[in-house]
């Protein structure tokens, strides 16, 4: 069965900071992998989404992700992080090759210290 | 152009009754899906409509939920005899299926958010 694990439930980084957020899944078949950011009051939002191809993508706000095959990962980078940041972080696995449903992560909460 | 819209914002009933939670997704979207999100937690997984498929129900925590989609369209979360527990907020997201490629992102409504007294 499909599973996404986000290692970390909380992270606190500093303004102009790098930050990386893990996600890893399980799957058999090959999968699509999203990551999302819910802002404290707010919908979800898309950021990135990788199907194919470049394994490094990049999203919207800055963040990029890599998806590492081996290590079944797709974690979440930004090069420096701003205040407006401090959010909800979910991560999500669908599958290519059939209608399974898309899975979410638990997520990670950043909170960014001015 | 419009995004996924779900009614009402907000909800508050008294333990005991029924509500429904309406969801519009984007048209021509074929999935939707339902999620409910309680304070400070991730997202969890409701119910699950593809086209004409039959829906993924593996996620209604009890048989007080129930889901529809008429037309391939609308959907309606019903939840009978609310208990405090279903306090949450209640997500509804649809997306398209996108020529050449099986899936693309969802997109999600606003949410309504149910507290029950």
């Amino acid at each position: 069965a499909q599973s996404v694990t986000q290692p970390d439930i909380h992270i606190t980084v500093s303004e102009g900071a790098s930050l990386e957020l893990r996600c890893n899944y399980s799957y058999g078949a090959t999968p699509y992998l999203f990551w999302y950011v819910q802002s404290p009051g707010q919908g979800l939002q898309l950021l990135l989404k990788y199907f194919s191809g470049d394994t490094l993508v990049q999203g919207i706000k800055g963040f990029e992700a890599e998806f590492k095959r081996s290590q079944s990962s797709f974690n979440l980078r930004k090069p420096s992080v701003h205040w407006s940041d401090a959010a909800e972080y979910f991560c999500a696995v669908g599958a290519k090759t059939s209608y399974d449903k898309v899975i979410f992560g638990p997520g990670t909460s950043l909170s960014v210290i001015p | 152009g419009a995004g996924v819209s779900q009614s009402p914002s907000n909800k508050v009933t008294e333990k005991g009754k029924d509500v429904e939670l309406r969801c519009d997704p984007i048209s021509g979207h074929t999935a939707l899906y339902w999620y409910r999100q309680s304070l400070g937690q991730g997202l969890e997984f409701l119910i699950y409509f593809q086209g004409n498929s039959a829906p993924d129900k593996s996620g209604l925590p009890s048989d007080r939920f129930s889901a529809e989609r008429t037309g391939g369209s609308v959907s309606t979360l019903t939840i009978q005899r609310t208990q405090q527990e279903d306090s949450a907020v209640y997500l509804c997201a649809s997306s398209p299926w996108a020529s050449g490629s099986k899936w693309t992102e969802q997109y999600f409504g606003p949410g309504t958010r149910l507290t029950v007294t």
